[in-house]
């Protein structure tokens, strides 16, 4: 299947420090997405890419669409503690635009 | 602004029961989604209708069924529910712009479990 290997699984880092996780898949996508979830709430998108190399930052986050179309990344700069929750990867496999499949997420904690 | 609501938020059934979950968006888009998360494993994705009277097996079906009533609204049936399916169930919808680009707004989930 278009299955999505994210990576690391978790995070413990301290504030003020850096994040970087990412996202593979065997199969090209179309769409790469990041979502972050809270407890208890649904995921909420933070970043979109839409293009091979594309290169887009949200604040303090940064993400980037490879140029194979079959990888992702997600870096998070100077983390604060609000930064804590479950990251995803997502995206639209180049076969069907209305399907969308998730990572299994990393769980990232920050230490203040 | 309600955005996609979801309801029940919590459930919890005897084994063999049945139940249907809810799901309205109120943004007019054509793509919903059911996913299933479970600890350590992600979302996964039981089913998605791509418009109105369409809908499509995603990862996860088997032991689900779906209806896309309306526009907007797109429900998931458990005939008979097993522990296996306790999980929380999200709901999502989508929509793609004129350049193609989309993003997925979700409900804030159903709590389900099978006992």
């Amino acid at each position: 299947g278009q299955q999505l290997n994210q990576s690391p699984q978790s995070m413990f880092i301290q504030e003020g420090e850096d994040v970087s996780m990412n996202c593979t898949s065997s199969s090209i996508f179309n769409t790469w997405l990041w979502y972050k979830q809270d407890p208890g709430e649904g995921p909420v998108l933070l970043i979109a890419l839409y293009k091979a190399g594309e290169l887009t930052s949200n604040g303090r986050l940064t993400a980037q669409f490879g140029i194979t179309r079959k990888d992702s990344f997600l870096n998070i700069s100077a983390s604060i503690p609000s930064d804590v929750g479950i990251y995803f990867c997502a995206g639209h496999p180049m076969y069907n635009n209305n399907d969308m499949r998730f990572g299994a997420g990393t769980r990232l904690t920050v230490k203040p | 602004n309600a955005g996609v609501t979801q309801t029940p938020k919590f459930q919890v059934l005897k084994t063999g029961q049945s139940m249907t979950l809810q799901c309205a968006q109120d943004m007019n888009h054509n793509s919903m989604y059911w996913y299933r998360q479970d600890p350590g494993m992600g979302l996964r994705l039981i089913y998605y209708s791509a418009s109105e009277g369409t809908t499509d097996k995603g990862e996860v079906p088997n032991g689900y069924n779906v209806s896309r009533l309306n526009k907007r609204e797109f429900s998931l049936r458990l005939e008979s529910a097993a522990p296996s399916q306790t999980s929380v169930y999200f709901c999502a919808s989508s929509e793609a712009d004129r350049a193609g680009n989309t993003e997925a707004f979700f409900g804030q989930g159903t709590r389900l479990t099978v006992v």
